[in-house]
């Protein structure tokens, strides 16, 4: 079974100061990695997504992410935070479960604080 | 307006109740999803549907029913409220198959509470 685990709750930086936020899986075969934002009170909304192209994935807002292989990692970064990017960042990597239809096994969750 | 609608936001209600949580999603979207958030946990599956009158149970299905009579609408149903059912509940509807765009379009939760 696939599963994914973010190794911070917790995150806190300046304004203006890079953003990482650090996601590890594992998986039997190649995966499909996402990363999502949900800001307070909100419904969560994809930020990226790699699904075997490019391993260097832009997203919305100045995101990236990288998938390495070899780490068996998916990090987020942004070279400069913003207030606005204060939210919870889930990464999610694909799974097959035994009826055939696919799921998304989300992890715990990054909560990122953004400092004046 | 466009999208997808959770109702209620908000529900206090006692164990041992029945409690049904709306899902509506103006797209035609075939997929849709119910999920729930706990700190510590992430989102988990609960149900999921590819389409009208197809259903399947996720990770954590038990406690729960659901039904999708039309393709918009994707109520879940606590039929005995429990305390450990206390959570945010999230509804999210995908036009494709997840693994292929992993893009789910997501309500604004409905946050439950049992006493």
């Amino acid at each position: 079974a696939q599963s994914v685990t973010q190794l911070d709750s917790h995150v806190s930086v300046s304004e203006g100061t890079p953003v990482l936020l650090r996601c590890n899986y594992s998986s039997s075969y190649s995966p499909s990695l996402f990363w999502y934002v949900q800001h307070p009170n909100k419904g969560l909304q994809l930020l990226l997504k790699y699904t075997s192209a490019a391993t260097l994935v832009k997203g919305i807002n100045g995101f990236e992410a990288e998938f390495k292989k070899s780490e068996t990692s998916f990090h987020l970064t942004k070279p400069s935070a913003h207030m606005s990017d204060a939210a919870e960042y889930f990464c999610v990597v694909s799974d097959s479960i035994s009826s055939g239809y696919n799921k998304l096994i989300f992890g715990a969750g990054t909560r990122l604080a953004v400092h004046p | 307006d466009a999208g997808i609608t959770q109702s209620p936001r908000y529900k206090i209600t006692e164990t041992g109740r029945q409690v049904t949580l709306m899902c509506h999603q103006t797209w035609s979207h075939s997929y849709m999803f119910w999920y729930r958030q706990d700190l510590g946990h992430g989102l988990r599956l609960i149900y999921y549907s590819a389409a009208a009158d197809i259903t399947d149970k996720g990770e954590v299905p038990d406690g729960y029913v659901v039904s999708r009579s039309k393709t918009e609408n994707f109520p879940l149903t606590l039929e005995s409220a429990t305390r450990s059912q206390t959570s945010v509940y999230f509804c999210a509807s995908s036009e494709y198959q997840p693994l292929n765009t992993g893009e789910l379009f997501f309500g604004e939760g409905s946050r439950l509470t049992v006493l």
